[in-house]
C-alpha cells in the first residue's frame, strides 16, 4: 500500500482479555518495528522483523506480549492477559531494508485503553 | 548504548518568531540522526536526517538542523513558525549500521498567536 497501515485505530478492552494489533507495512518494506508510546514515556522499541524473523525481540516488556509477521508482510502484536499499564499508542514502522540511513514510515499508531 | 535527551517537555514560541528544538545524544562514533513530527492522532513523518556530509541538512516544512560532533548536538531549527508547525517533535538516534532508531522523549510546540 502507499503507507503503512494499522488496525484498529482505537481499542478499548476490559483487563485481563487478549488483544491483536495489526499493522500492514508499505509494500516491498523488509524491516517492520513495533513501537509503544506511552504519556510523556517517548517511543520504546518493542521489537524489530526482518523478513518473517524477528532478530531483535529485546524490548518487549514481558512474555505477555508476542508478535508474529506472515509472508514478509503484515504483522500481528498480541497483549495476552492485558493489564491497565499497557494502555499506550502502539506504532509500526517499516523501511526497505534494515539501514538506519533511511529511516522509518510511520503509521498513525493503534490507541490502547484498558479499563 | 546510544540515548537521545530533548531537555525540553514544551516550548511555546509566538507565531514569526524562530524556533530551536535542542537534541542530544550519546554514542561512540558518527551516530545518523533524526528529526520526526507527530501531530495529533498521527503517526510520525520524518522532517530530515543527517548521516555524513554537511552538518547543516535541510528537511521539509522549511526545518533544518545543524550537527555538531563536539557538542553531541543535532538542534532543530525554523527561522519563522506557522501555527500549522504545533505538535511534538522527536530526534532519534540510530549507529552506522544496522540498528534499531533510539527516540528522545519528546517535546511539544506551542505556537501562540
Amino acid at each position: 500500500g502507499a503507507g503503512v497501515s494499522q488496525s484498529p485505530s482505537n481499542k478499548v478492552t476490559e483487563k485481563g482479555k487478549d488483544v491483536e494489533l495489526r499493522c500492514d507495512p508499505i509494500s516491498g518494506h523488509t524491516a517492520l518495528y513495533w513501537y509503544r508510546q506511552s504519556l510523556g514515556q517517548g517511543l520504546e522499541f518493542l521489537i524489530y522483523f526482518q523478513g518473517n524473523s524477528a532478530p531483535d525481540k529485546s524490548g518487549l516488556p514481558s512474555d505477555r506480549f508476542s508478535a508474529e509477521r506472515t509472508g514478509g508482510s503484515v504483522s500481528t502484536l498480541t497483549i495476552q492477559r492485558t493489564q491497565q499499564e499497557d494502555s499506550a499508542v502502539y506504532l509500526c514502522a517499516s523501511s526497505y531494508v534494515r539501514d538506519t540511513r533511511y529511516g522509518y514510515t510511520f503509521g498513525s499508531g493503534t490507541r490502547l485503553t484498558v479499563v | 548504548a546510544q540515548s537521545v535527551t530533548q531537555p525540553d517537555i514544551h516550548i511555546t514560541v509566538s507565531e514569526g518568531a524562530s524556533l530551536e528544538l535542542r537534541c542530544n545524544y550519546s554514542y561512540g562514533a558518527t551516530p545518523y540522526l533524526f528529526w520526526y513530527v507527530q501531530s495529533p492522532g498521527q503517526g510520525l513523518q520524518l522532517l530530515l536526517k543527517y548521516f555524513s556530509g554537511d552538518t547543516l541538512v535541510q528537511g521539509i516544512k522549511g526545518f533544518e538542523a545543524e550537527f555538531k560532533r563536539s557538542q553531541s548536538s543535532f538542534n532543530l531549527r525554523k527561522p519563522s513558525v506557522h501555527w500549522s508547525d504545533a505538535a511534538e517533535y522527536f530526534c532519534a538516534v540510530g549507529n552506522s549500521g544496522y540498528s534499531t532508531l533510539t527516540f528522545g522523549k519528546g517535546t511539544m510546540l506551542l505556537v501562540s498567536p
